[in-house]
This record gives C-alpha cells, sequence and structure tokens, in this order.
C-alpha cells in the first residue's frame, strides 16, 4: 500500500491567483497522477506525472494552466494558475505502486472567490 | 473503453446484505472491473477487484456472470461506516486509465 498526504488540505483563493497543491507518498512510485473532482461529481484525470519526464496532460488540461513538478520518486505539485471561480474544485493526487491498486491522497478542498 | 451503468443512489439498513449492480454491455476482452469506495473529504478508496465469476476479500465480493455484461458489489452486514459513494470502473489495466463514472451514493440508516 501507499499513504498519500497533501498540502494544503482547503484553501480560499482570490480570482487571478495561483496555488501550488504538494503532493508526498511514503514511498518511491514511478506514476503520480493528478485529479480534479466537482464536488458531488465525478473524477477527471488531469494529467500523469512521471518522475524524469514531461507531465502527460488529458484532453482539456493544457501545462500552462496547470503546471506540474515531479522532482523525485516521492514527491510532485500541482499549481492551478490565474484562477477563475471555475477552477473551484477538489484537487486530488493518486499513485500507481504497480499492483493493480490505485492509491488516492485526501485531497485539496479549493474555492476561488 | 467501456461505459459503466449504476443506480444513483441506494439506501439500506444497518445490518442487511447491499448489493450494487453495474451494467457493462461493451465490456472488452482485456478490461477488468474494479470498485472504489469514497467517503466525503476523502480520496476513493479501492475496494475489489475481478475479471470473472467470483472474487471475494475481507471487505466485499463481486460477482461477475459469465457474459461478463454487468457486475455485482456485495456488502455484507453493512453498518452506518458503509455510508459512501461507490464506483464501478471497468477498463484494460493500468487503473488511473479508466474513466469514472458518477458513481452510487449509499446511505446506510440505523
Amino acid at each position: 500500500s501507499a499513504v498519500i498526504s497533501q498540502k494544503p488540505s482547503r484553501d480560499i483563493c482570490q480570482r487571478g491567483t495561483s496555488l501550488t497543491i504538494q503532493c508526498q507518498v511514503d514511498s518511491q512510485v514511478t506514476m503520480m497522477f493528478w485529479y480534479r473532482q466537482q464536488p458531488g461529481q465525478s473524477l477527471t484525470l488531469i494529467a500523469t506525472a512521471n518522475q524524469g519526464s514531461e507531465a502527460t496532460y488529458e484532453s482539456g488540461f493544457v501545462i500552462d494552466k496547470f503546471p506540474i513538478s515531479r522532482p523525485n520518486l516521492t514527491f510532485s505539485t500541482l499549481t492551478v494558475s490565474n484562477m477563475s471561480p471555475e477552477d473551484s474544485s477538489i484537487y486530488l493526487c493518486s499513485v500507481d505502486p504497480g499492483v493493480d491498486e490505485q492509491y488516492f491522497g485526501p485531497g485539496t478542498r479549493l474555492t476561488v472567490t | 473503453l467501456a461505459k459503466t451503468t449504476q443506480p444513483i443512489s441506494m439506501d439500506s439498513y444497518e445490518g442487511q446484505e447491499v448489493n450494487i449492480t453495474c451494467s457493462h454491455n461493451n465490456i472488452a476482452t482485456n478490461d477488468y472491473i474494479t470498485w472504489y469506495q469514497q467517503f466525503p473529504s476523502q480520496g476513493p478508496r479501492f475496494i475489489i477487484q475481478g475479471y470473472k465469476t467470483k472474487v471475494t476479500n475481507e471487505v466485499a465480493s463481486l460477482f461477475i456472470p459469465a457474459d461478463r455484461k454487468s457486475s455485482t458489489l456485495s456488502l455484507p452486514r453493512v453498518s452506518l461506516s458503509d455510508t459512501a459513494v461507490y464506483y464501478c470502473l471497468v477498463g484494460d489495466l493500468p487503473l488511473y486509465q479508466l474513466i469514472w463514472g458518477a458513481g452510487t451514493k449509499l446511505i446506510i440508516k440505523p
């Protein structure tokens, strides 16, 4: 298994600003992922972040808006840039330690005013 | 990727067995069936995964008929703490490629 922590757990931000969300895993993993979940809705994959390579973004998500860093095998950050109220959501990171299970962090609840 | 259909919500009572059925009519040969549980303010948690017939672990059972066009998650003797959203995902591994549906909101009453 893998234990994942995220910081911050929640934040309220003004439009036009940026927020960086941190994701820390208690073990080394190759693959890390970032998801978005609107309140009461399902999860949508934003991007895949592998250490040593550029993040791969899903359709509808771009690097300028959601830059991702993956400096080592236990850590990643997602930045939500130039925020608007439409970015209000829960952002989740997850890992796939290669055992056909996916482990999720507790999420970061972002509110943009 | 196979599309899934689940009931939007279900109610049950403590001590009952709860069965949540997921339809996936266009499941492919290589696809697995995976269920996750999500409590409010938490990330999803893996429950169980199967390919065919029956899979059982300490938390739940997963029943998959021969045609694999549906699957049923069975939760034995539920408690109030089983109130959560349950997601059925169908697709080939790795799991991160799977598309998440709306899930089933299960409410357990005393």
